[in-house]
This record gives C-alpha cells, sequence and structure tokens, in this order.
C-alpha cells in the first residue's frame, strides 16, 4: 500500500481480555517500530524490528506484552490479560533501513480502549 | 536518559502570525533533532530535522536550529496559515540507537482565519 497500515482503527476490550494489534508497512521496508502514545503525552518506543527479528525490545513495559513480525513485514503487537492502564494509541512506523537518517513514516495508529 | 520539553499548548493563533514552539532536550552526546507533525485525521509525518550542531532544518516554511549551546531546537514558521493547524512535536534520536526516538508532549496548534 501506499502507507504504514494500522487495523482496526479503535478496539474496545475488557479488562483481561486479550488482543492483537497490526500493522503492515511500506513495501520493502526492513525497519519497524511501535510506539505507544497515552493521552497528552508524545510516543514512547515500544520495540523494533530489524527484517523478522526484535532488535530492540527495551521499551516493552512488562511481559503481557509481545510483537512478532514472522516474515519480516506484517506485525503483530499482542497483549495479554490487558488492564485500563494499557488504553492508548498504539503507533506503527516503517522505514526503509533501521539507520536514524533514514525517515520512518507512521501509521494513523490503533486506539485501544480497555473497560 | 534522554528526554524532550517542549512548550506547553494549545497554542491559538490569527493566520499570517508567527508561531515560536520551544524545545529544550536533554540528550547524551550529540543527537539527530527532529520535528513531527500530525494534522486532523492523519498519521505524524516528518516535518524537518537537523543532525548536527548549528545545522538549520527547513520544510514548508518552518524552521528550527539545532543549538548545542543552549540544548535547543525551537520551530519557528513567519506567516503561519490555517492549513498549519496540527499537533507538532519535537523528538530526538538515541545516539547509541538512533532508530530509537524519544518525543515530546506535543502542542496543539490553532490557526484561525
Amino acid at each position: 500500500g501506499a502507507g504504514v497500515s494500522q487495523t482496526p482503527s479503535n478496539k474496545v476490550t475488557e479488562k483481561g481480555k486479550y488482543v492483537e494489534l497490526r500493522c503492515d508497512p511500506i513495501s520493502g521496508h526492513t525497519a519497524l517500530y511501535w510506539y505507544r502514545q497515552s493521552l497528552g503525552q508524545g510516543p514512547e518506543f515500544l520495540i523494533y524490528f530489524q527484517g523478522t527479528g526484535a532488535a530492540d525490545d527495551s521499551g516493552l513495559p512488562n511481559d503481557r506484552f509481545f510483537a512478532v513480525r514472522p516474515e519480516g513485514s506484517v506485525s503483530t503487537l499482542k497483549i495479554q490479560r490487558t488492564e485500563r492502564g494499557d488504553s492508548a494509541v498504539y503507533l506503527c512506523a516503517s522505514s526503509r533501513d533501521g539507520a536514524g537518517n533514514t525517515e520512518a513514516f507512521f501509521g494513523q495508529g490503533t486506539r485501544l480502549t480497555v473497560v | 536518559g534522554n528526554s524532550v520539553t517542549q512548550m506547553e499548548g494549545p497554542v491559538t493563533l490569527s493566520e499570517e502570525a508567527f508561531l515560536t514552539i520551544n524545545c529544550t532536550y536533554t540528550a547524551t552526546g550529540y543527537p539527530s533533532l527532529f520535528w513531527y507533525v500530525q494534522y486532523p485525521g492523519e498519521g505524524l509525518q516528518l516535518l524537518l530535522k537537523a543532525t548536527k550542531a548549528d545545522d538549520k532544518g527547513s520544510n514548508k516554511g518552518f524552521e528550527a536550529t539545532y543549538r548545542k549551546e543552549t540544548t535547543s531546537f525551537h520551530l519557528e514558521k513567519g506567516s503561519v496559515q490555517v492549513s498549519d493547524s496540527a499537533v507538532y512535536f519535537c523528538a530526538l534520536s538515541d545516539v547509541r540507537r538512533d532508530y530509537k526516538l524519544s518525543f515530546g508532549a506535543g502542542t496543539t496548534v490553532t490557526v484561525r482565519a
């Protein structure tokens, strides 16, 4: 596609449930990033993929969060046993490579609400 | 650790007014600095960047200069338009892991005709 696509755009789930958020990056981009943006805050880094592997998952807040990118393209962010504090906009971005000078293109995000 | 502090909003201006959004940072070494913009209903977009001290980034009439001595990267535009209404984020990249961005909290700018 022309840009980074994230689905769903909105997700409401009950506390304790499991959710999956999908990111479809720009074709050919080897680097993929997940960020989380809480209300009134800037995005916070969660995880970075280079190809299929998670090169840096230092931003994942705890072991309830996990992300995969099995074929080096689409990525899924998985959250187990959701908590109300997980409510935020989850942003995905991709870039041609992982170099800082290469522009990262962001999707519109998935707004997750845990009730 | 790395952090970015930017001017709190919201900011409301009239068309053709001068816009400044202050941004200061704390970082180890000399990170690259960025301004991202989020227009209503759209994803974050890179507006401009500067990769070393005294560099000036510019785009769409916006400018920002990387000031190492004051650890600042203030965004300016001389004459804003209604279409500049958006949320603006200052960000820096980690020196050792330059793919990793640290963002400020964002400043909402509304330009009235």
